[in-house]
């Protein structure tokens, strides 16, 4: 069935040290993706969403990559630093602008920070 | 502005009883809508009210039901709970107009079911 994935459950990294979160996702279909941070105790997070017409978008110390050949993205973390230790969730909306609700979410990868 | 509120934060429930969960999205959102987490399973979409009207619903079985009210407020309901039910229970609010960015989960509701 139609999924997102993620390649790895934890990422370890020094304080300062750029980080990469991977997603794949099944559905070409798929027009619109978006990436989520929860820390404990708290509901997801809106970090940066990428549409599908485009490749890469960047934003404040984070960047996401779209490859739409082999259907994979990815979170790129600049100077990571002790707050970002979070579990960070991959997501597909196949209806941009419509019913924004349905969204399918990757089973999540949790960073750890080392200072 | 006050974020989304839900309420209760914890809950603990006996395997038969149903139990109703409230979200108060922020102030002038019109759309909310309702995920449940797992470990196992993640985050799972329930279902996606707006002005009332449920928009969009997820797979789940019929005992997941929810509800939105005239001033936006949700409330979601699940009867004859299984222990598989013991999740944490996410509500979101949007204005809907501007796509999924627009989204501001609550910090949940965790129910156990024993």
């Amino acid at each position: 069935g139609e999924s997102v994935g993620l390649h790895l459950p934890t990422l370890s990294v020094q304080e300062g040290d750029n980080s990469i979160i991977n997603c794949a996702y099944s559905n070409s279909a798929s027009d619109y993706f978006i990436w989520y941070k929860q820390e404990s105790g708290k509901g997801p997070q809106f970090i940066i969403d990428i549409r599908s017409n485009m490749d890469k978008r960047q934003g404040q110390r984070v960047t996401v990559l779209l490859n739409k050949t082999v259907k994979h993205l990815s979170l790129q973390i600049a100077a990571t630093q002790p707050g970002d230790s979070a579990v960070y969730f991959c997501a597909e909306n196949k209806n941009y602008g419509g019913s924004q609700g349905n969204l399918i979410f990757g089973k999540g990868t949790k960073l750890s920070v080392k200072p | 502005k006050a974020g989304v509120t839900q309420t209760p934060r914890y809950l603990i429930k006996t395997r038969g009883q149903q139990v109703t969960l409230s979200c108060s999205p922020i102030s002038g959102h019109r759309s909310v809508s309702w995920y449940q987490q797992t470990p196992g399973q993640g985050l799972q979409f329930l279902f996606e009210y707006f002005s009332e009207t449920q928009r969009n619903k997820g797979n789940f079985p019929g005992r997941f039901s929810g509800r939105q009210f005239s001033n936006s407020r949700s409330e979601m309901n699940v009867s004859t709970l299984e222990l598989g039910d013991s999740a944490l229970y996410l509500c979101a609010s949007s204005m809907s107009d501007r796509g999924i960015a627009g989204y501001t989960f609550g910090s949940g509701t965790r129910l156990t079911v024993v």
